[in-house]
């Protein structure tokens, strides 16, 4: 059980064109899901928080406008690079941490996003 | 905000030694420490966690402990085996306030366990 997708798992895009990545909790439902972040060799940074039904929340720095965030059910939250640039090629990883169970985040595969 | 910071960036063990890797943080309502193997384009993947309420816990080669006063934890993996080759996070969570907590990670370490 537990299981989290997301999709695509590999996409390259131009320069100036949106890509919208999917996270699905595949077999429960999540309230909150995470979105990261991370470079090659470097660690996951927190993008935002997603609750489903309300407005996602954004760590410091992370420009809003530009990465969007819907958490429409409770299985499933996109995240939508806008107007994407070439230092936005990135891995995004979700997390999805099922209601009821604060601590416990499963992460889902990654999105390895290529800007060109 | 939580600060973790994570040493070694680096470490390289023979096979069947010890590895262990250390980490502090800084907020002290932080309660929940995991631990999380990734190998290379993959997934985190959670190998061991532990609650503020417990100093120590272990699990088959993998252990964790927890130092709440001076906010350090440690992993320690005994009898390293080359599939153990990977980087490893530690992370942080503040108190649950009733929702999911968010994480905040270590920079990793690069474990290798050469033969």
């Amino acid at each position: 059980g537990a299981v989290v997708s997301q999709h695509p798992s590999r996409v390259i895009c131009k320069s100036g064109t949106s890509v919208k990545i999917e996270c699905r909790s595949l077999d429960f439902q999540a309230t909150t899901m995470f979105w990261y972040r991370q470079f090659p060799k470097q660690s996951l940074m927190l993008m935002a928080t997603s609750n489903e039904g309300s407005k996602a929340t954004y760590e410091q720095g992370v420009e809003k406008d530009k990465f969007l965030i819907n958490h429409a059910s409770l299985t499933l939250s996109t995240l939508t690079v806008t107007s994407a640039h070439p230092e936005d090629s990135s891995f995004y990883i979700c997390s999805a941490s099922p209601a009821g169970h604060s601590y416990e985040q499963y992460f889902g595969p990654g999105t390895r996003l290529t800007v060109t | 905000g939580e600060n973790v910071e994570q040493h070694p960036s680096t470490l390289s063990v023979q096979e069947g030694d010890s590895a262990v890797i250390k980490c502090t943080y800084s907020d002290s309502a932080s309660n929940y420490f995991p631990w999380y193997k990734q190998e290379l384009g993959k997934r985190p993947q959670l190998i061991i966690d532990i609650r503020s309420n417990v100093g120590e816990k272990k699990d088959q080669r993998i252990a964790v402990t927890l130092n709440k006063t001076a906010k350090h934890f440690s992993l320690h993996i005994t009898e390293t085996q080359p599939e153990d080759s990977a980087v490893y996070f530690c992370a942080a969570s503040p108190r649950n306030t009733g929702t999911a907590s968010k994480l905040t990670f270590g920079t990793g370490t690069r474990l290798q366990v050469t033969l």
